[in-house]
């Protein structure tokens, strides 16, 4: 079946600290890929996404890579503010277009 | 940009009573789709709509149903509100490219 394993967190960081939240996937063929954003009290936004093998999704300084090979979406920011703390999610879409799968979130705090 | 609704951001209700949870979105989107959220159980999905008048059970869909009369509109009903039912509700809607786009959330005690 589809599932998508995030890192545990809290992931703690200094402000402009470099950031990775790890994302691997399991998946029939090739799904779409999304880093969603949860700040506190809020719903969900959508940050990015991937949809073919090597594509790179990117958006206010935070970037994944979508790798095939080792079936991974790794999230990334080279300087973390304060205001980035937040609950991230991993997300896939399988090619049948049915349910978006989603990982367990991590918690990052910066400070 | 797409904008999703829910009616309320904080309801307290008591056991045994009849709740609805209003969702609106303003994009023409065909998918909807109502999650609850719990801490350490990340996303559950708990019904989800493909078109107008149609619904179908996600994963944990006991003790809730759901109406679609109008496209723009999803709602979510428990029908006996019970305290494991406490939550944060998130409503989204899905663009035909895959990713979603989420309301604020109800937060929602059972007392």
């Amino acid at each position: 079946g589809n599932s998508v394993t995030q890192m545990e967190g809290p992931v703690t960081l200094s402000e402009e600290a470099f950031l990775t939240i790890n994302c691997t996937y399991t998946a029939t063929g090739y799904p779409s890929l999304f880093w969603y954003v949860q700040y506190p009290g809020e719903g969900l936004q959508l940050l990015l996404k991937a949809t073919k093998a090597d594509d790179k999704g990117s958006n206010k300084g935070f970037e994944a890579t979508y790798r095939k090979e080792t079936t991974s979406f790794h999230l990334e920011k080279g300087s973390v503010q304060v205001s980035d703390s937040a609950v991230y999610f991993c997300a896939l879409i399988p090619l049948s277009f049915q349910k978006l799968v989603f990982g367990t979130g991590t918690r990052l705090l910066v400070s | 940009d797409v904008k999703v609704t829910q009616s309320s951001r904080y309801l307290v209700k008591r056991t045994g009573e009849k709740v609805f949870l209003e969702c609106v979105q303003d994009m023409d989107h065909e998918n909807m789709f109502w999650y609850r959220q719990d801490p350490g159980l990340g996303l559950r999905l708990i019904y989800f709509s493909y078109d107008v008048k149609m619904k179908e059970k996600g994963d944990i869909p006991e003790g809730y149903s759901v109406s679609r009369e109008k496209k723009e509109r999803f709602s979510l009903i428990l029908e006996s509100a019970s305290t494991n039912q406490t939550s944060m509700y998130l409503c989204a809607s899905r663009k035909n490219t895959g990713e979603l786009f989420f309301g604020e959330g109800s937060r929602l005690t059972v007392l």
